[in-house]
């Protein structure tokens, strides 16, 4: 079974810093998907970033990249010029290439952005 | 123009009752899911629908059960609550066709469900 874990609990920046969030994750396949969403206190469920686990190349979405390391599973996000509206809860999540499948989601890291 | 939207928000209701859960997403997509996201944040699948058809059920209590009249309806009902069913119910929605960019999933806002 695929397992996705994000070891910060809670990380804190200062505005206009850059932080990293990291994830690791586990899986047998080769042809996968691994996501960011942001869920800030509204509750909506908002992706900020995907990888497709064939391209070497990392995502990049504005401010938001990603390392992937595909040999060391891992899918770090990084935030460069936090914003204060960027202060959510950040979830790692992966999925299978096949037909619908599920997401696999992290325990989250919580972000404070600081003035 | 709300894309998968669910009603409704919040639901505070006495144990033992049944309530309903109702989803609808309007993209066009094949495939929409039920995820519980428990008091710690956690986030698991509960189940999903392809085309109206069952394809995810994970071990979920049979008090729970998923109805699809058609794929752009998803509804969640649950019979005799218990305390430990209070949590966010996230409805979401994928293209559900292998490819780069129909694994995406998109949520709805969320029913908070308080059980008392």
């Amino acid at each position: 079974a695929q397992t996705v874990t994000q070891s910060q609990p809670e990380m804190s920046v200062q505005e206009a810093e850059t932080v990293t969030l990291s994830c690791t994750y586990d899986t047998s396949e080769s042809d996968y998907y691994l996501f960011w969403y942001k869920q800030p206190p509204s509750r909506q469920m908002i992706l900020v970033i995907r990888q497709e686990a064939y391209k070497q190349q990392n995502a990049t979405e504005n401010r938001f990249s990603v390392n992937f390391q595909k040999a060391a599973k891992s899918f770090s996000l990084k935030i460069s010029d936090s914003q204060l509206g960027d202060a959510a809860m950040y979830f790692c999540a992966w999925s299978g290439a096949g037909t619908a499948s599920k997401l696999t989601f992290g325990t989250g890291t919580r972000l404070q952005v600081t003035l | 123009d709300t894309a998968v939207s669910q009603t409704p928000k919040y639901l505070v209701t006495q144990m033992g009752n049944d309530k309903s859960i109702k989803c609808e997403q309007n993209l066009g997509h094949d495939t929409m899911y039920w995820y519980k996201q428990d008091s710690k944040k956690f986030l698991k699948i509960m189940f999903s629908y392809n085309n109206k058809e069952l394809i995810i059920n994970e071990t979920v209590p049979n008090r729970f059960s998923p109805k699809s009249p058609d794929k752009a309806h998803l509804n969640l009902h649950i019979n005799s609550l218990e305390l430990g069913d209070s949590a966010v119910y996230f409805c979401a929605s994928s293209q559900g066709q292998p490819g780069p960019m129909n694994t995406e999933a998109f949520f709805g806002q969320g029913t908070r469900l308080t059980v008392v």
